[in-house]
């Protein structure tokens, strides 16, 4: 079963406004991965954050991670056409564990 | 120019028949993986190979087979057991630890 389940499924705005999707999990976990795929594409690994960090930033991207609720959010902020993607949360339950991946959120960005 | 590779990128394979899907990775990764993926949904764990010369199933094994006698290489193997393969395979290396996973672009498998 999935690990990971992000919300919303399906998110649609602006070019410039900022997205915002959510993934919960249901066990404890060693650390928690963002992905991206392109539609068609493999996946590509955008940020790590571990157990023991509540807050990850990269370029645009902001990670943050609530253990005690067990849920992470990914906002990307001024958002470009070009994040028009599907977006995946991913979790390792402990180290060299194998990764269990959730259902994404297809982010569509309008220019 | 380091990275991970998937062929075929379309495979067309007839009801009965056995293929084959390759993945190779120069990134010298100790770790390599296979997933299904199908529309709309998630990537599930068919395989996975730590080290040369092992591997362990993941959640969705039966039909599949692989083999890692090379780092390089882990040859994914759909045989006729496996009853619904038409779907979107991915292939990912890393170097273990941690566990972030490098990924090949796919191989859209599709079952006439």
């Amino acid at each position: 079963s999935q690990q990971g389940e992000e919300d919303p499924q399906a998110l649609s705005i602006q070019e410039g406004e900022n997205a915002t999707m959510n993934c919960s999990y249901k066990t404890s976990i060693n650390n928690l991965q963002w992905y991206r795929q392109n539609s068609g594409r493999g996946l590509v690994h955008l940020i790590l954050i571990r157990s023991n960090e509540r807050e990850k930033h990269s370029g645009r991207l902001r990670v943050t991670l609530d253990t005690s609720k067990k849920s992470s959010s990914l906002l990307i902020t001024a958002s470009r056409a070009a994040d028009t993607a599907s977006y995946f949360c991913a979790t390792e339950k402990s180290s060299g564990d194998k990764l269990t991946f959730g259902t994404g959120t297809r982010l569509a960005v309008r220019p | 120019d380091g990275g991970i590779t998937q062929s075929p990128k379309y495979l067309f394979r007839k009801e009965g028949q056995n293929v084959t899907l390759s993945c190779e990775q120069n990134l010298n990764h100790d770790a390599m993986y296979w997933y299904r993926q199908d529309p709309g949904q998630g990537l599930r764990l068919i395989y996975y190979s730590q080290i040369v010369n092992d591997f362990q199933k993941g959640d969705i094994a039966e039909g599949y087979s692989v083999s890692r006698e090379k780092k390089e290489s882990f040859p994914l193997t759909v045989t006729s057991a496996q009853k619904n393969p038409t779907a979107f395979y991915l292939c990912a290396s890393s170097t273990g630890g941690y566990n972030e996973q490098f990924f090949g672009p796919g191989t859209r498998l599709t079952v006439l």
